[in-house]
């Protein structure tokens, strides 16, 4: 799997968008770009993913680079329940997800009321 | 969506003791699951690979005879950490992989404190 780097922490206003950044300069083409995340003493919860598209959900948005070097998880109106550590993971996709997922030290976001 | 469930949420073991962590995935089959083990304020670490009907495949560190892992169905998978000691005590979480999607879903976890 491509090593990701992403900021260690980051402070969102409630209301408004936090922007989790993301690089991956070593991404191969095909490997996807996941995002989970893990709320306090929780199992970690899937986000979104995607190849080279833009990508949105009912949760996020998923920006990537056209060169694929890096991406921006977008949360538009963050809440204080999306205060948790937020991981991106570069890996091959499978059908069925076989592929085992190896985390980083990701960025925690804390969401200030 | 898919549902991945865990048993029990917490335990609290004497040294010396084993403790049984079970993992379900209770809407779909999973050939195979992982486990995951994380101290606090760590990242999650993978344990092992739980492959059914066949043995699991340990990450690089992580003592097997320790560890058992047991998946004895397509719904299910054990963890048994055998002679716990304090240094074990850690959040235990383990992932499924719904043959429609392709990511993982993950358990709550198990949170073991060995006394």
């Amino acid at each position: 799997d491509a090593k990701t780097t992403q900021p260690t922490s980051m402070d969102c206003a409630e209301g408004r968008a936090a922007n989790l950044p993301c690089n991956h300069s070593t991404i191969s083409g095909n490997e996807y770009v996941y995002w989970y995340r893990q709320i306090h003493s929780q199992g970690p919860q899937y986000i979104i993913h995607g190849l080279k598209n833009n990508e949105t959900n009912e949760m996020a948005s998923l920006i990537i680079t056209e060169d694929r070097k890096s991406s921006t998880l977008i949360l538009p109106h963050a809440t204080l329940r999306d205060t948790a550590v937020y991981y991106c993971i570069v890996r091959v996709a499978s059908s069925g997800g076989y592929q085992k997922v190896t985390f980083g030290t990701g960025t925690k976001l804390q969401v200030i009321p | 969506g898919a549902v991945v469930s865990q048993h029990p949420s917490w335990v609290i073991c004497k040294s010396g003791t084993s403790v049984k962590i079970e993992c379900r995935s209770l809407d779909f089959q999973a050939t195979t699951m992982f486990w995951y083990r994380q101290f606090p304020k760590q990242s999650l670490m993978l344990m092992a690979t739980s492959n059914e009907g066949s043995k699991a495949t340990y990450e690089q560190g992580v003592e097997k005879d320790k560890f058992l892992i047991n998946h004895a169905s397509l719904t299910l998978s054990t963890l048994t950490v055998t002679s716990a000691h304090p240094e074990d005590s850690s959040f235990y979480i383990c992932s499924a992989p719904p043959p429609w999607v392709e990511t993982q879903y993950f358990g709550p976890g198990t949170r073991l404190l060995v006394l």
